[in-house]
């Protein structure tokens, strides 16, 4: 039984460069979600899928900021020009359709430094 | 909105202590309530969650009864364990009205001292 995985498990960036974070969620999972996480802080929901269908967004996502799930099965977050703001931790995490309350599984993170 | 409020850390106890984190949520519409655990290096894993009022979500000796007319979920276990050492997270989600993610609160560090 796979979790959900995460690629790379680390990033470190130049303010102003693009960078781009994959999430593989479990298999027959078909929601997925990406939170951020900083410093002494709880994960922040930012986006989620439905399939391949992106149903949600934070009003942190910037416009800086953009997700997709091509085919429904993985994910990629990208950054653009990022800002030192953007270091973090990203969260993706996977979720089978419920009828409320089912538990999200989350992967490892990517740790983003922006210098 | 919904918002979720734990109490601050670091929470410091000696093994076999009884351990009480709290937490009050607010929220639109019916939540479902969760306690996630952040071991150090890990990452986050359901601990236990409850879906309606008067449930109680239980797992490895700790529990959380979900107060309705106290809007609290408060974690409890009786006889903590150095291996107990992590972060606590309690979190809600709404049922239904779309699927908006998870609401956390901002974490609980639980130390463990032998």
């Amino acid at each position: 039984d796979t979790g959900v995985s995460q690629d790379p498990r680390h990033k470190i960036t130049k303010r102003g460069q693009n960078v781009t974070f994959r999430c593989d969620p479990i298999s027959e999972h078909n929601r997925l979600y990406w939170y951020r996480q900083t410093l002494g802080q709880g994960p922040e929901f930012l986006t989620y899928f439905q399939n391949e269908a992106q149903l949600e967004k934070s009003r942190l996502l910037s416009d800086r900021f953009s997700a997709e799930r091509p085919k429904g099965s993985f994910s990629t977050l990208e950054i653009q020009r990022t800002e030192q703001g953007d270091s973090a931790m990203y969260l993706c995490a996977s979720s089978s359709t419920g009828t409320g309350g089912e538990t999200q599984y989350f992967g490892p993170g990517t740790r983003l430094l922006v210098l | 909105g919904n918002s979720v409020t734990q109490m601050e850390g670091p929470v410091t106890l000696s093994e076999e202590a009884f351990l009480t984190i709290n937490c009050t949520y607010t929220a639109t519409g019916y939540p479902s309530l969760f306690w996630y655990v952040q071991y150090p290096g890990e990452g986050l894993q359901l601990l236990l969650k409850a879906t309606k009022a008067d449930d109680k979500g239980s797992n490895k000796g700790f529990e959380a009864t979900y107060r309705k007319e106290t809007t609290s979920f408060h974690l409890e276990k009786g006889s903590v364990q150095v291996s107990d050492s992590a972060v606590y997270f309690c979190a809600l989600s709404v049922v239904g009205g779309g699927a908006d993610g998870l609401t956390f609160g901002k974490g609980t560090h639980l130390i463990i001292q032998p």
